[in-house]
């Protein structure tokens, strides 16, 4: 069973530091969609891409996310500088996109991110 | 503004018995609802959704109750086992389908004693 899988799974950097997260989706989802969920929180979303193209951006938390799919399949997410507040677990999703159906979105394990 | 609420952070209850989890949203373009459970170190996984052309979704030991009018929805637990222990999330969608964005409650702790 091919999942979604995230790596690294854990990330431990210095402020300032630029980090980058990969997600590989269930092969043949079309969608992928990134999430932020701090402590206690439910997961926040940041984007979504169907196939290669980024649909919805405008809640990335601030200049220093990015993420990009380059070729519809896997996706990377980075944070340049990043700060203190930063620290969270980082989920991706992906579903598959049928017209006149609804698509449930399946989660990775997470990436932990500890900013020191 | 939270969107999504989900006002008991936690629910004790006992094997064999029924688990009630619920959850309030606010906005009225929401037309997809869905339930989440998550594991310590683990992402969420699916668990049932329901539009909201039904009230009622079923699949074995869970059921979702949507009530429109309230803007209220619940997760039935029936019987209650104690690996169902674990974080619930209730999320909603816009739009006709779960392929936009989600907006997640908070969460409920469910723990099941044996």
């Amino acid at each position: 069973d091919t999942g979604v899988s995230q790596d690294p799974r854990h990330k431990i950097t210095k402020r300032g530091q630029n980090v980058t997260f990969r997600c590989d989706p269930i092969s043949e989802h079309n969608r992928l969609y990134w999430y932020r969920q701090t402590l206690g929180q439910g997961p926040e979303f940041l984007t979504y891409f169907q196939n290669e193209a980024q649909l919805e951006k405008s809640r990335l938390l601030s200049d220093r996310f990015s993420a990009e799919r380059p070729k519809g399949s896997f996706s990377t997410l980075e944070i340049q500088r990043t700060e203190q507040g930063d620290s969270a677990m980082y989920l991706c999703a992906s579903s598959l996109a049928r017209t006149g159906r609804t698509d449930t979105q399946y989660f990775g394990p997470g990436t932990r991110l500890t900013v020191l | 503004d939270q969107q999504v609420k989900q006002n008991s952070p936690s629910l004790s209850v006992q094997e064999g018995r029924i688990s009630i989890l619920n959850c309030d949203y606010t906005n009225s373009m929401f037309d997809y609802f869905l339930w989440y459970k998550k594991y310590p170190a683990e992402g969420p996984t699916f668990l049932i959704s329901i539009s909201s052309i039904k009230d009622k979704n079923e699949d074995g030991r869970f059921t979702v109750f949507l009530n429109k009018s309230a803007k209220h929805l619940s997760l039935h637990i029936v019987p209650s086992q104690p690996g169902d222990s674990a974080v619930y999330f209730c999320a909603a969608s816009e739009g006709g389908n779960a392929g936009n964005m989600l907006t997640f409650g908070g969460g409920t702790r469910l723990m099941v004693k044996p």
